[in-house]
Parts: C-alpha cells; structure tokens; sequence
C-alpha cells in the first residue's frame, strides 16, 4: 500500500472487554512502533519491532497491553479487560531500517473509545 | 529520564507572517531530533529530521535547528499560510535508538 494502515478506524469498547488493534505497514518496512496518544496530549511511545522481533516493549502501561508481529509485517496490539483509561489514539509507525536513521510514517491511528 | 518541552503551546498569526516554534529537551545524549505535523483526526507526518551531528535541516519554507548542548530546537516557517495551520510536534529518539519522545505539541492558526 502507498502508507501505514490502521483498522478499525474507530473503536468503541465496554469496560473490561478485550480488543485488537490492526497496523499494516509500508511494505518492506522493517521497523515498527506503536504509540498511545491522549487528548491533547503528545504520542508515547508504546512498543518497537525489528522484524519480527519485539525488541523495545519499556511503554506498554500494564500487562493487560500485548503486541506481536509474527511475520516481520502486520503488526497487532491487544488490550485485555479494557479500562476508561485505555481510552486514546492508538498510532502506529513504521520506518525502511534502523529508526536511528530514518523518518517514521505513522498511521492515521484508531480512536478507542472505553464506555 | 528524557523531557521534552515546546513553546508556546498555540499561536495565531496572520498570513505571510515568519515565525519560531520552541522545542527543548532534557538530556543531550539523543540520536536525532524530529519535527512533525499533526492534523485534527490525522496521523503524523515527518517534516523534518536532524541527526545529533548536524545543526540543521531545511525543506521548502521550513528549517529546523538543534543545538544539543543546550537542549534545543527551533522550527522556522517562512511566509506562512493558512494551510499550515495544524499542531507541530517535536520529538527526541532516546539513546537505545527505539523510543522518540515528544512533547505535547504547539497549535498553529494562520489566518487568511
């Protein structure tokens, strides 16, 4: 694809149900990330892979947040028993090499909305 | 831990005005410092990017300077217009060369 898709676009979820967000990179992207934006708020930094190796995972605020990338492309992050506080734009990034050296194409997110 | 910091947080100007936005950071020991564009219900986009070596980068109407022993960063936009009325955001990559952090960001308007 010409860019970084994300889906759902828009996501409304009860408390305490599980979700799963999709990232499909630019194609031959090697790295990838996954941030959490709150209203107003600048994006954070979540999780990184190279590959399919999940080499960063420092941001994800609890257990309950998971991601893979099984085959080095599409990307899922899974959030377990969702809480109101959960509630953001969830953005994911991708860049050709080592993130050191290159640009980020982000995504146009997915709004997750905890009711 | 690393913080980063931008100045101020909305602006209105008038067209064709110039103008400076502010970034400045905690920790010197980054690998680059990224400016990017926000749109309201968008995704990034990357404007810029500056490894720690260089002082400067320019693109069309935008430049963008670090000065890393300071902890700091401008982005300068030239004759502006009312489509670069959007949030810019400045971000840092962390020593481990995985995490950028950003700040929150400032809101420009500019009006025609």
């Amino acid at each position: 694809g010409a860019g970084v898709s994300q889906s759902p676009r828009y996501k409304v979820a009860k408390r305490g149900q599980d979700v799963a967000l999709r990232c499909d990179p630019i194609s031959g992207h090697v790295s990838l990330f996954w941030y959490q934006q709150a209203l107003g708020q600048g994006p954070e930094f979540l999780t990184y892979f190279q590959n399919e190796a999940q080499l960063d995972k420092s941001g994800l605020p609890s257990d309950r947040f998971f991601a893979e990338r099984p085959e080095g492309s599409v990307s899922t992050l899974k959030i377990q028993r969702t809480q109101q506080e959960d509630s953001a734009v969830y953005l994911c990034a991708s860049s050709l090499a080592l993130a050191t050296n290159e640009k980020l194409f982000f995504g146009s997110g997915t709004q997750l909305s905890v009711l | 831990k690393q913080e980063v910091t931008q100045i101020p947080a909305a602006l209105s100007v008038p067209e064709g005005e110039n103008l400076v936005l502010n970034c400045s950071f905690t920790d010197s020991a980054i690998y680059n410092l990224q400016w990017f564009r926000q749109d309201p219900g968008k995704g990034l986009t990357s404007l810029l990017l500056i490894q720690s070596s260089q002082r400067e980068q320019t693109s069309g109407r935008l430049n963008a300077s670090l000065d890393k022993s300071s902890g700091r960063s401008t982005l300068y936009i030239a004759a502006s217009q009312p489509g670069d009325s959007a949030t810019y955001l400045c971000a840092v990559m962390d020593q481990a060369g995985t995490a950028l952090i950003f700040g929150k960001g400032t809101t420009l308007s500019v009006s025609s």
